[in-house]
């Protein structure tokens, strides 16, 4: 079964310091998507990658894709406290339905 | 707001009791998933339908769980005797096949509390 381990568990940062979180995968990728989640809530997209070495970029967060496509990261720059919240990612594992989902990443961000 | 609404927002209820949670997809997406998310952890797929026709149910669907899309618009997820361990956050996301890639855009959720 497909298996996703993001890391870290959590992050705490200053506000203006730049992050990254990574996702692995035991299995090669059809599909990397990024959500992010405010508790208690549901799930916002942030990115899908699906090409080997994809990056892909929005306001001041980047996703990439390795080449082998199983590992994807994400990246903050210059964080700011509307960045909290918990990122998941979610793999899709045979390019047409359900998604599989890390434990995801806790993020604070500190004025 | 077009998003995809789900119906309540917070159910608590007894042990033993039956509950059914209601979620509506954005009007023009033809799949209808249902996850299920505990503190701590990510979603959990349960099953979807691609329009009226439920497609897949993962094991973590029990005999208790049925779900129904009857005219492949809303969707209802019911869960018959319920136990303290169906106590997690109930999360419903509609996609569109049609589109290049299987982005799915999720609803607010259902917090169900089983006392």
């Amino acid at each position: 079964s497909q298996e996703l381990e993001q890391s870290p568990q959590s992050l705490i940062v200053q506000e203006g310091k730049n992050l990254t979180i990574n996702c692995t995968s035991s299995k090669t990728l059809y599909g990397l998507y990024w959500y992010k989640q405010k508790y208690g809530e549901g799930l916002i997209f942030l990115m899908m990658l699906q090409k080997g070495g994809e990056e892909k970029s929005h306001e001041k967060i980047t996703a990439k894709l390795d080449e082998k496509k199983q590992q994807s990261s994400l990246h903050i720059t210059a964080s700011q406290p509307s960045h909290a919240g918990i990122y998941l990612c979610g793999a899709d594992q045979t390019g047409a339905n359900n998604l599989f989902f890390g434990t995801g990443t806790r993020l604070t961000v500190i004025p | 707001d077009t998003g995809v609404s789900q119906d309540p927002r917070h159910k608590i209820t007894k042990r033993g009791q039956n509950v059914t949670f209601r979620c509506d997809p954005i009007s023009e997406h033809n799949r209808l998933y249902w996850y299920r998310q505990t503190l701590g952890q990510g979603p959990e797929f349960l099953t979807y339908f691609q329009n009226e026709a439920q497609l897949e149910k993962s094991r973590l669907l029990s005999d208790r769980f049925s779900a129904e899309r009857p005219k492949g618009s809303f969707s209802t997820l019911e869960i018959q005797r319920t136990e303290q361990g169906d106590s997690a956050m109930y999360l419903c996301a509609s996609s569109n096949q049609g589109l290049a890639y299987n982005e799915q855009f999720f609803g607010p959720g259902t917090r169900l509390t089983v006392l």
